[in-house]
């Protein structure tokens, strides 16, 4: 139990695009869900806190009109990188904990390869 | 949140018990202490978590002494497939998590 999947694994796209990236909690609940990018050689780094029904809570430094996230339910999250820039170019992870238990541990997605030409 | 110190960098070889110390200093009283793994291009693997004390599960165990201010994860007899970046976090359960650098992980045969 406590899989999280992503969709897409890699995506390529051009300069000035919208790409959507999903999130999905497959088997438990999850009211909060978390975003993250990583560059080569680099650690994660939190993007944003996603919370199912209400708005997103963005970290210092992130441009929450340019990565636009929706919780639209206890299962799904999505992250749109909008107008993306080659510099947009990354690999986006995101994570979920479970809802109501004890542990409190997250579970991370495979994450998502974005490439931007 | 409290910010965590690991090694850069450690080597090992296969079939050695590998230690890894993290130093979190500025700890609190509701944080726990968790440590993941992460291989090139895959989600961070939730390995292990605690609060106090000692903790085992069937991968690795994880020594906390009294004062908390820092963590020893185990890897006892570790492999080639052990080669990877491990983390350590230190926060409130079900909160946002915030990772430091990391420490790379070699193991040699």
């Amino acid at each position: 139990g406590a899989v999280v999947s992503q969709h897409p694994s890699w995506v390529i796209c051009k300069s000035g695009t919208s790409v959507k990236i999903e999130c999905r909690s497959l088997d438990f609940q999850a009211t909060t869900m978390f975003w993250y990018r990583q560059f080569p050689k680099q650690s994660l780094m939190l993007m944003a806190t996603s919370n199912e029904g209400s708005k997103a809570t963005y970290e210092q430094g992130v441009e929450k009109d340019k990565f636009l996230i929706n919780h639209a339910s206890l299962t799904l999250s999505t992250l749109t990188v909008t107008s993306a820039h080659p510099e947009d170019s990354s690999f986006y992870i995101c994570s979920a904990g479970r809802d109501g238990l004890a542990g409190g541990e997250q579970y991370f997605g495979p994450g998502t390869r974005l490439t931007v030409t | 949140l409290a910010k965590t110190t690991q090694p850069i960098s450690m080597d090992s070889y296969e079939g050695q018990e590998v230690n890894i110390t993290c130093s979190h200093n500025n700890i609190a009283t509701n944080d726990y202490i968790t440590w993941y793994q992460q291989f090139p291009s895959q989600g961070p693997r939730f390995i292990i978590q605690g609060y106090k004390t000692k903790v085992t599960n069937e991968v690795a165990s994880l020594f906390i002494p009294a004062d908390r201010k820092s963590s020893t994860l185990s890897l006892p007899r570790v492999s080639l497939s052990d080669t990877a970046v491990y983390y350590c976090l230190v926060g409130p359960k079900g909160g946002k998590l915030i990772f430091g650098q990391g420490t790379e992980l070699s193991v040699k045969p």
